[in-house]
C-alpha cells in the first residue's frame, strides 16, 4: 500500500482556479468513492473540506469542489483566495478497514 | 461539540513502546458506523494512515505496521488507546486521534512524539 501520488507544488494568482491531483491504484481510489481531501495551514490540523470525492461539510465554500476519474482523484479551488495558501491532502479508502494518504501539495497563491 | 484529545509520553526512547491515549466527547464508540482513528505526520511530511476501530471492535491496520500496533477502545471510559512497539527515530511525528463516520474528521490537537535516546 504506497501513498497516494500528489504534485509537490501548484501555484495561481488571486482568482483563478487551481486543480490538485491525487493519484492511486485499481486498490484504493479506482475502486472506492471514498476519497477525501484536508487543508492544512501551517501549524494547524488538518481541516476536512471534502468527503466522498465531492461532498462538502458545512461551512466549507462552495469554491471547493472534487471529481474523479479512474485512478485520479481531483480537487479544484475556484477563485482562488490568499487564504487557500496550505497543504493539501488526499486520502482514501483502500479495502478492508485500511486508508492511505497522499504525499501532500502546498498550494501558494502569487 | 465533538472533541478529541491525545495524551501520552512526548519523548520515548529507541526499541521502547509507545501508548497514547485519546480520550473523547460528543459522540460514543457504541454507535453503530463509528469509529477512531489514528493518524501522525512527521515534521514537514504528508500525513500517514496508522489504524482504526469501529463500534463492533472491527479493526484496520496500516499494512506497513501492522505488526507493531495495537488499538482498543474502552467504551465506557470514551477513550482508544493505540500502542505501538519497538520505537526508531523515524516514528517521531505528530500522533492524532480522529473521529471514524464517513471519514476521519474532526481531529485531536496532535501530541508531539519524539524518539531518542
Amino acid at each position: 500500500q504506497s501513498a497516494l501520488t500528489q504534485p509537490r507544488s501548484v501555484s495561481g494568482s488571486p482568482g483563478q482556479s487551481v486543480t490538485i491531483s491525487c493519484t492511486g491504484t485499481s486498490n484504493d481510489v479506482g475502486t472506492f468513492n471514498y476519497v477525501s481531501w484536508y487543508q492544512q495551514h501551517p501549524g494547524k490540523v488538518p481541516k476536512l473540506i471534502l468527503y466522498d470525492v465531492y461532498k462538502r461539510p458545512s461551512g466549507v465554500p462552495d469554491r471547493f469542489s472534487g471529481s474523479k476519474s479512474g485512478n485520479t482523484a481531483s480537487l479544484t479551488i475556484s477563485g482562488l483566495q490568499a487564504e487557500d495558501e496550505a497543504d493539501y491532502f488526499c486520502c482514501s479508502f483502500a479495502g478492508r478497514y485500511t486508508y492511505v494518504f497522499g504525499t501532500g501539495t502546498g498550494v501558494t497563491v502569487l | 461539540q465533538i472533541t478529541l484529545r491525545e495524551s501520552g509520553p512526548t519523548l520515548v526512547k529507541p526499541t521502547q513502546t509507545l501508548t497514547l491515549t485519546c480520550s473523547f466527547s460528543g459522540f460514543s464508540l457504541s454507535t453503530s458506523g463509528v469509529g477512531v482513528g489514528w493518524i501522525r505526520q512527521p515534521p514537514g511530511k504528508a500525513p500517514e494512515w496508522l489504524g482504526v476501530i469501529y463500534w463492533n471492535d472491527d479493526e484496520g491496520y496500516s499494512p506497513s505496521l501492522k505488526s507493531r500496533l495495537t488499538i482498543i477502545k474502552d467504551t465506557s471510559k470514551n477513550q482508544v488507546v493505540l500502542t505501538m512497539t519497538n520505537l526508531d527515530p523515524v516514528d517521531s511525528a505528530t500522533y492524532y486521534c480522529a473521529q471514524k463516520r464517513r471519514t476521519f474528521d474532526p481531529w485531536g490537537q496532535g501530541i508531539v512524539v519524539t524518539v531518542s535516546s
